[in-house]
């Protein structure tokens, strides 16, 4: 069965750290989407990234930059020079390609990332 | 263009009453999902279709559950003789055909439930 540990509950940093967010992922499939959303006070989930297990080229956005590392199942994702509107709960989520990709998603239970000024 | 719509936002009813959700996805997306999500807890997965069909059903999707797709646009989630630990916020998703391989899948704001 699959499984997403984010063992981080809540991270508090002061504005302009940079703060990493751990997940940790369990499959038996050798193909499987990686996700991480973000949840905004508002509650709406926003799309951040998705990576496919055969990729582990590491990614950057902007402030944002993710780690993808299979042997050790990890897929982390870290803030630079964090800022306020930063502050919300971050999901590491999986998916197993059995349905193409298609399959419901498999979420942790999320680490609530608070910014203070 | 807009994004995944839900109605209606909040829902309050008693124990026992039946209540009934929609989720209306991006326009140009055939696949549709719905979750749950509890106070402190991530989402779960629900039920997935594929156009109108109901491919995948969750463990979690008792019988007092039913949801349906009927011209594969809009979907409704039906929870009969609900129960206060039916109280949750319910999410629905939206993601492209599987041609356009990219899998993501986008959240409407969710109708809020609570069952008193």
């Amino acid at each position: 069965a699959q499984k997403v540990t984010q063992a981080q509950t809540e991270i508090s940093v002061v504005e302009k750290e940079d703060v990493t967010l751990d997940c940790v992922y369990e499959t038996r499939d050798t193909t499987y989407y990686l996700f991480w959303y973000k949840q905004p006070p508002s509650g709406e989930l926003v799309f951040l990234i998705r990576r496919n297990s055969f990729d582990e080229q590491n990614e950057i956005s902007g402030r944002y930059s993710w780690n993808f590392q299979k042997s050790t199942s990890s897929f982390n994702f870290t803030i630079t020079a964090s800022q306020v509107v930063d502050s919300a709960v971050y999901f590491c989520a999986l998916s197993e390609a059995g349905g193409g990709g298609a399959d419901g998603l498999t979420f942790g239970k999320g680490t609530h990332l608070i910014i203070q000024p | 263009d807009t994004g995944v719509s839900q109605n209606p936002r909040h829902k309050i009813t008693k124990r026992g009453q039946n209540v009934t959700f929609r989720c209306d996805p991006i326009s140009e997306h055939n696949r549709l999902y719905w979750y749950r999500q509890t106070l402190g807890q991530g989402p779960e997965f629900l039920t997935y279709f594929q156009n109108e069909a109901q491919l995948e059903k969750s463990r979690l999707l008792s019988d007092r559950f039913s949801a349906e797709r009927p011209k594969g646009s809009f979907s409704t989630l039906e929870i009969q003789r609900t129960e206060q630990g039916d109280s949750a916020m319910y999410l629905c998703a939206s993601s492209p055909p599987p041609l356009a391989a990219t899998y993501e899948q986008y959240f409407g704001p969710g109708t809020r439930l609570t069952v008193t």
